[in-house]
């Protein structure tokens, strides 16, 4: 079993649908949950960044983490051509622990 | 564009060559991490940095494969020998001491082995 699982899609969605894109993970120890967007030939973006359980939103972007169940989310509103991507979910123990494990990412197409 | 620059963006070299990339973190950061991505993959850690001193290595960086960062700000990685399962993105990101659930990445060398 792989340390953070994701469906790698693709993912189809229409303009303005709301998009849920999930990981599941196997290491209790980790505190710090980080969602990245990849566009095709580029590096990864940070979008946000979560520690421990609980809800964080930023604009149209909504992350949420449910330690007991080693699950975290990631929800996008109205969603755009734009957001079109791959979504990597990320985790860490620590700060100062840096050893980031990052999942497979999934694949994400917005039709207009 | 992160402020973090890596050169070549692109590199096709032949099964046996060695080749270089470097990689130019964003100023104030002091942590420097390299990862390797291949396709359908997220980035899988090789590295990282803290100043010029190399904190941790991957068991993915086998003997064939080095990173320096001689002064603390710019790093390279080299991989000799090289072979076709070498052929990847390799990604560099930098961060703050202590905020390493906030890297930036820079856009990657891609790597071709023929």
């Amino acid at each position: 079993q792989k340390e953070v699982e994701q469906d790698p899609g693709p993912l189809s969605v229409p303009e303005g649908a709301i998009v849920s894109l999930n990981c599941t993970y196997s290491n209790s120890a980790f505190q710090y949950f980080m969602w990245y967007r990849q566009y095709s030939r580029k590096g990864p973006e940070l979008l946000m960044y979560t520690y421990s359980s609980g809800n964080k939103e930023d604009g149209r972007f909504t992350a949420q983490v449910d330690k007991s169940s080693k699950y975290i989310s990631l929800f996008i509103r109205d969603s755009q051509p734009s957001d079109s991507a791959t979504y990597l979910c990320a985790m860490s123990e620590g700060t100062s622990y840096d050893k980031v494990i990052f999942g497979p990412g999934t694949s994400l197409s917005v039709i207009p | 564009d992160t402020g973090v620059s890596q050169d070549p963006r692109h590199k096709i070299t032949k099964r046996g060559q060695n080749v270089t990339f470097r990689c130019d973190p964003i100023s104030e950061h002091n942590r420097l991490y390299w990862y390797r991505q291949t396709l359908g993959q997220g980035p899988e850690f090789l590295t990282y940095f803290q100043n010029e001193a190399q904190l941790e290595k991957s068991r993915l960086l086998s003997d064939r494969f080095s990173a320096e960062r001689p002064k603390g700000s710019f790093s390279t990685l080299e991989i000799q020998r090289t072979e076709q399962g070498d052929s990847a993105m390799y990604l560099c990101a930098s961060s703050l001491r202590d905020r390493g659930d906030e890297q930036y990445f820079g856009p990657g060398t891609r790597l071709t082995v023929t």
